[in-house]
């Protein structure tokens, strides 16, 4: 069964803290994803990543990086968190598939962050 | 800049009706078009996906509906029932050039009455 495990579910933080927000995905995917998900405004594409140690932006990529050291995990790194970045994030995996798209995104239950 | 519009924003139904959430997009070189579909506490789970090839698209209730020439696609689940209320999400990408990069629309909440 396809896992994709984001490993704190509900964290409330303070303004200027460091966040690390971790995932972890058990079907060997190339390709994982960190969306965030707020009302009225959807998904939107924070950062990306193809491969080990390889980072792309996304949309919102501001204030926001990430860390891909092994294939399976894909941390998201608030350096300086803030009230605006208060947010459901969603990790997301994908298999590559010779390189053309349209594959399943398979993603994790979210983890829910306030920051305070 | 929103490149996939959804509407409605919110959707009640009575069970057994049809349910209709549609989407149109701007970008032309988009050529796969996903409904994903999430339930409360849970991460968004695909529902069903077209390609540009084909106008329609069943699995069981939920048929996808495209409309090439109008940019529009459209989700409609036949004989809703309760279990089907949940946020839908279409979303869009160019496959060839950008993978499984998708851009989202911004969610329609269904309710079905029983």
């Amino acid at each position: 069964d396809v896992k994709v495990t984001q490993s704190s579910r509900y964290l409330v933080k303070r303004t200027g803290e460091k966040v690390f927000l971790e995932c972890v995905q058990d079907m060997d995917h190339e390709n994982m994803f960190w969306y965030r998900q707020d009302p009225g405004l959807g998904l939107r594409l924070i950062y990306f990543s193809y491969d080990v140690k390889m980072k792309e932006k996304g949309d919102i990529p501001e204030g926001y990086s990430v860390s891909r050291e092994k294939k399976e995990r894909f941390s998201l790194i608030l350096e300086s968190a803030s009230t605006n970045q208060t947010s459901m994030y969603l990790c997301a995996s994908s298999s590559w598939a010779g390189g053309s798209g349209g594959n399943t995104i398979y993603f994790g239950e979210g983890s829910w962050l306030t920051v305070v | 800049q929103q490149q996939v519009k959804q509407s409605p924003q919110s959707l009640i139904v009575q069970k057994g009706g049809i349910s209709i959430i549609n989407c149109a997009y701007e970008n032309t070189a988009f050529d796969y078009f996903p409904w994903y579909q999430q339930f409360p506490g849970k991460g968004p789970a695909l529902l069903i996906a077209i390609r540009p090839d084909v106008s329609e698209k069943k699995e069981g209730r939920f048929t996808i509906s495209f409309n090439k020439s109008a940019k529009q696609f459209s989700l409609h689940i036949m004989d809703s029932q309760p279990g089907d209320s949940a946020t839908y999400f279409c979303a869009a990408s160019n496959s060839w050039s950008s993978g499984d990069k998708l851009t989202f629309g911004t969610g329609t909440r269904l309710a079905v009455r029983p």
